[in-house]
């Protein structure tokens, strides 16, 4: 069974601060990683990909992969209330049954951002 | 750009009636197509996914089906509801032809079975 494994929180940090989400997967031939931002009662919002071994970022929030430890991580820099949602971590995950990719989601992390 | 629709928005039902939830994608031609499910402190379960009209594939053995009849709209079906099908439905949609998969979700329909 292939995994991706999310600390469930919740994680509760001040206005201001850094959020670090944490995320790993079981299976080394991953190509794909992603995080989606879930409001309560809302569908999920695909914030972040990242390819490549590495920082990428874009705006209040950085992604890092390192492929070798199958660890992912999600920064989210100066953090606002508004950000208070779940994250989930995603995996695209060959699918030898099916034959084809599919992505693997673990099951989310609280976050809540205080004022 | 490209738009996901999903109704109805929320549907209450009793075991045993049937279940009708309709997709549609604007703005892309030949999406992959996708069924979760996701039920109140799991995660995301993938049901049900299509590359193309008449293609589906079933990830989980239930009492749900799909269908995919035009290249942009996905149904998802069941002749007899199980309390255990109330959850939060998602449809999503993702280019079709590449391994990369960034997938894009539809609002939603919340389906409470009693």
């Amino acid at each position: 069974q292939k995994e991706v494994e999310q600390n469930s929180g919740p994680l509760s940090v001040p206005e201001g601060a850094i959020a670090s989400l944490n995320c790993t997967y079981s299976d080394r031939v991953s190509q794909s990683f992603f995080w989606y931002r879930q409001y309560s009662g809302k569908s999920p919002e695909l914030i972040m990909s990242i390819y490549s071994n590495g920082d990428k970022e874009d705006g209040r929030f950085t992604a890092q992969l390192n492929k070798a430890s199958q660890y992912v991580s999600l920064l989210i820099r100066d953090s606002q209330p508004s950000d208070s949602a779940t994250y989930l971590c995603a995996v695209n995950q060959w699918n030898s049954g099916g034959s084809n990719y599919k992505l693997t989601f673990g099951k989310g992390t609280l976050l809540t951002v205080n004022p | 750009s490209q738009t996901i629709h999903q109704w109805p928005a929320t549907l209450v039902q009793p075991v045993g009636s049937p279940l009708s939830l309709e997709c549609t994608v604007e703005g892309t031609s030949n999406p992959n197509l996708y069924w979760y499910r996701q039920a109140a402190g799991r995660g995301l379960q993938l049901l049900f996914y299509s590359v193309g009209i008449g293609q589906i594939s079933s990830e989980v053995p239930q009492n749900l089906s799909a269908s995919r009849p035009q290249d942009r709209q996905f149904i998802l079906s069941s002749k007899k509801l199980l309390l255990s099908d109330s959850g939060f439905y998602l449809c999503a949609w993702s280019v079709t032809g590449t391994p990369i998969y960034e997938q894009y979700f539809g609002p939603g329909t919340r389906l409470t079975v009693t």
